[in-house]
């Protein structure tokens, strides 16, 4: 069964400083993995998808991340944290037709 | 706006009353899901609708749970006698046939049992 662990529930950066958020996956067979983000009352924003192209995804805001498969991890990575920044971030795998979620990475930044 | 919308945004209901959440996907989009979020958890897939058919359901929807999207466009939750344990954020997805083009959540319809 697919499964995901975010090895992290909170990260703190400094402004301008980079960000590291943490997945590891579980999947019997080549994944399709995402990251979510979710701002304080908002819904659910698609940052970047691994879909058995490129291993380095390009996301939105200045967001990338790698995916290993020797490691089967999917960290998602930033050279510069901006105070936007702030929320809750979700490594997804999917599953059949469905999406398993991980357990979520609150990420603070501070000035 | 050419997201996914939900409907209501909150919804605050009392102990063994039902309720029913709307969500309208995008018009292109012939799949469509349910997410049940709880507080400081990721969301859990609920069920999966294909056109009109709904073809999976997860084990997390018990019997008052209900789901319907009749005419393949919009869908409906419906929970019945509601308990205090169904307070969550209720999550609708949709997407094209194709895992390429991700799927696009709405904002969701926070439900609080008292």
């Amino acid at each position: 069964a697919q499964s995901v662990t975010q090895l992290d529930s909170h990260v703190s950066v400094s402004e301008g400083t980079p960000v590291l958020l943490r997945c590891n996956y579980s999947s019997s067979y080549s994944p399709s993995l995402f990251w979510y983000v979710q701002h304080p009352n908002k819904g659910l924003q698609l940052l970047l998808k691994y879909t058995s192209a490129a291993t380095l995804v390009k996301g939105i805001n200045g967001f990338e991340a790698e995916f290993k498969k020797s490691e089967t991890s999917f960290h998602l990575t930033k050279p510069s944290a901006h105070m936007s920044d702030a929320a809750e971030y979700f490594c997804v795998v999917e599953y059949g037709n469905k999406l398993v979620f991980g357990a979520g990475t609150i990420l603070r930044v501070k000035s | 706006d050419t997201g996914v919308s939900q409907d209501p945004r909150h919804k605050i209901t009392k102990r063994g009353q039902n309720v029913t959440f709307r969500c309208d996907p995008i018009s292109e989009h012939n799949r469509l899901y349910w997410y049940r979020q709880t507080l400081g958890q990721g969301p859990e897939f609920l069920t999966y609708f294909q056109n009109e058919a709904q073809l999976e359901k997860s084990r997390l929807l018990s019997d008052r749970f209900s789901a319907e999207r009749p005419k393949g466009s919009f869908s409906t939750l419906e929970i019945q006698r509601t308990e205090q344990g169904d307070s969550a954020m209720y999550l609708c997805a949709s997407s094209l046939p194709t895992r390429y083009y991700g799927y696009t959540f709405g904002s969701g319809t926070r439900l609080t049992v008292v």
